[in-house]
């Protein structure tokens, strides 16, 4: 089973800033099957970008991906409000799918 | 417009079962894969499980966490899949989430239902 660990567990910025979530997998991900989801309170999963860097659709380019083997980011060039929730990683690599544990990114 | 739609939660003694469903629309159902994930008060995400689709034989795959205990189906004539939930356990509390993945987003989960309720408890 590959294990995911996000860092760090919660991240305080201000609005603007630039935001760098890491997630590092025990073992490498092939044919970059990685993806990483943005929730907020009371709602479903949002996906943001799949296969290691390409955005789903509808998602700004605000947001980016990149990585490769066991070292991932998520990156959000500048922080909007609507940009504090939390964050998992996921590989879809071979079952079981693990998620990280998460990053809450929250307003300073 | 895609669509999932979970029911079925509710409130379920220790050792009892439960069987939830995710009805689709909008999309191809019958070429989705369909995943199931849990979510319990306050904590991460938990990946439960996941069937394939007719072309890849309905395969199957599950947490070990759940393994022998659920079994994840689906009726492509229906656009549904389910969750047959048995043994439960007070630690099975949680949201079940279902959502779909295709070969457009190389199999990650790009649309979700909004979960439903399933409390273990006696």
């Amino acid at each position: 089973e590959i294990v995911l660990t996000q860092s760090p567990g919660t991240l305080s910025l201000s609005l603007g800033e630039r935001a760098t979530l890491s997630c590092r997998a025990s073992q490498t991900i092939s044919s970059s099957y990685l993806a990483w989801y943005q929730q907020k309170p009371g709602q479903a999963p949002r996906l943001l970008i799949y296969s290691v860097s390409s955005r789903a659709t509808g998602i700004p380019d605000r947001f980016s991906g990149s990585g490769s083997g066991t070292d991932f980011t998520l990156t959000i060039s500048r922080l909007e409000t609507e940009d504090f929730a939390v964050y998992y990683c996921q590989h879809y690599d071979s079952p079981p799918f693990t998620f990280g544990p998460g990053t809450k990114v929250d307003i300073q | 417009e895609v669509q999932v739609v979970e029911s079925g939660g509710g409130l379920v003694q220790p050792g009892g079962s439960l069987k939830l469903s995710c009805a689709a629309s909008g999309f191809t159902f019958s070429g989705s894969a369909i995943h199931w994930v849990r979510q319990a008060s306050g904590k991460g995400l938990e990946w439960i499980g996941r069937i394939k689709s007719k072309t890849s034989a309905y395969a199957t795959s599950y947490a070990a966490s759940v393994t022998g205990r659920f079994t994840i189906s689906r009726d492509d004539s229906k656009n549904t899949a389910y969750l047959q939930m048995n043994s439960l356990k007070t630690e099975d509390t949680a949201v079940y989430y279902c959502s779909r993945s295709t070969m457009t987003t190389n199999w990650a989960s790009d649309y979700w239902g909004q979960g439903t309720l399933v409390t273990v408890s006696s």
